[in-house]
């Protein structure tokens, strides 16, 4: 069974200031992995991918990938208020789907 | 540039009827094909993924069923609703095990 955990929060962290979300994942053989953004009724956004160790760059947006430890991280600089909503790890890599884990709330705080 | 396109956006339903959900996808060839199902306070759950015409693999066995007549076209249906059936239903598609996109999704209520 595939597996993806995330601390479903809610994360409360005050503007301007560093929100670090983590997850996990079961499958060692999993090969890409997605940090989406989910604002209350929408449909997800994919706002990072990682596909090797270390990490990925992209605006305000750091993802950190540690396939040793099967460990994946968000980083979001400089938080807004728009940075609030659930933020979904998914692991995966071939055509059958990726693994969601069930997402971390985050809040930020004017 | 590739959209996709998911309707409705809301559905009230009774228990036992049928249900037809419809994705298109515009801008890409050949791709791969996804239903999720969000229901509420839970994750994202694959129902079914195709890679090609006609070619359906299915992750959860239920009430649903899923058809892909056309290459960018992904039907999910069912015969008989069910109550636990309710849930927010979205549709993907993804090339080369690249970042999958998703539709704007379909709210299904079952009463």
């Amino acid at each position: 069974q595939k597996e993806v955990e995330q601390n479903s929060g809610p994360l409360s962290v005050p503007e301007g200031a560093i929100a670090s979300l983590n997850c996990t994942y079961s499958d060692r053989g999993s090969q890409s992995f997605f940090w989406y953004r989910q604002y209350s009724g929408k449909s997800p956004e994919l706002i990072m991918s990682i596909y090797s160790n270390g990490d990925k760059e992209d605006g305000r947006f750091t993802a950190q990938l540690n396939k040793a430890s099967q460990y994946v991280s968000l980083l979001i600089r400089d938080s807004q208020p728009s940075d609030s909503a659930t933020y979904l790890c998914a692991a995966g890599g071939g055509a059958d789907g990726l693994t969601f884990g069930k997402g971390t709330h985050l809040i930020i705080q004017p | 540039s590739q959209t996709i396109h998911q309707w409705p956006a809301t559905l009230v339903q009774p228990v036992g009827s049928p249900l037809s959900l419809e994705c298109t996808v515009e801008g890409t060839s050949n791709p791969n094909l996804y239903w999720y199902r969000q229901a509420a306070g839970r994750g994202l759950q694959l129902l079914f993924y195709s890679v090609g015409i006609g070619q359906i693999s299915s992750e959860v066995p239920q009430n649903l069923s899923a058809s892909r007549p056309q290459d960018r076209q992904f039907i999910l249906s069912s015969k008989k609703l069910l109550l636990s059936d309710s849930g927010f239903y979205l549709c993907a598609w993804s090339v080369q095990g690249a970042g999958y996109t998703f539709g704007s999704g379909t709210r299904l209520t079952v009463v």
